[in-house]
């Protein structure tokens, strides 16, 4: 079945500080990649996606490639600022015509705490 | 902004009891997914709704949950007999049309406690 790895938590760095969190995958075919970001009392949220294999997706100062070929998917900032305190999560969905019917399979998470 | 919405929010109840959930998901939107997820780990997928059918149901949807979408519109999580291992946040998701690449909107969650 699929599966979706992420470095183990908690991840503490002051502010500019560079970030990356690692995720990988497991997968029969070749899914979409997803980050989703929880905020402290509230909801999760998509942060960025990628749907093929090289593909960079990136959102507010956010990055990461899809690499194929190493099964990874990992999310970096050159320099995280306090307000992206907050739990991430790495997950993967198959494309259409699979047996998921576009269910997201997500990695454990990874809290984020950036001091001043 | 008429986003995922979830009630109740919070929900504490005795083990025995039965507690039901409601999703209403982002208007348009054509699909709903319900997911759990418990302290410390990701969500993990329930079941999943395209208009009022039920597609998917994951093998950890015991017959002790069920879930409806009568008109293709809201959705209800029902538990019944609740056990002190349904403690959990309970989240709703919708997403429009079909698509690898379709974004799910997630909702804030009902957080259930069985005491």
């Amino acid at each position: 079945g699929n599966s979706v790895t992420q470095m183990e938590g908690p991840v503490t760095l002051s502010e500019e500080a560079f970030l990356t969190i690692n995720c990988t995958y497991t997968a029969t075919g070749y899914p979409s990649l997803f980050w989703y970001v929880q905020y402290p009392g509230e909801g999760l949220q998509l942060l960025l996606k990628a749907t093929k294999a090289d593909d960079k997706g990136s959102n507010k100062g956010f990055e990461a490639t899809y690499r194929k070929e190493t099964t990874s998917f990992h999310l970096e900032k050159g320099s995280v600022q306090v307000s992206d305190s907050a739990v991430y999560f790495c997950a993967l969905k198959e494309k259409a015509g699979g047996t998921s019917y576009g269910k997201l399979t997500f990695g454990q998470g990874t809290i984020l705490t950036v001091h001043p | 902004d008429t986003g995922v919405s979830q009630n109740p929010r919070h929900k504490i109840t005795k083990r025995g009891q039965n507690v039901t959930f409601r999703c209403d998901p982002i208007s348009e939107h054509n699909r709903l997914y319900w997911y759990r997820q418990t302290l410390g780990q990701g969500p993990e997928f329930l079941t999943y709704f395209q208009n009022e059918a039920q597609l998917e149901k994951s093998r950890l949807l015991s017959d002790r949950f069920s879930a409806e979408r009568p008109k293709g519109s809201f959705s209800t999580l029902e538990i019944q007999r609740t056990e002190q291992g349904d403690s959990a946040m309970y989240l709703c998701a919708s997403s429009l049309g079909e698509g690898v690449s379709q974004t799910q909107y997630f909702g804030p969650g009902t957080r259930l406690l069985v005491l």
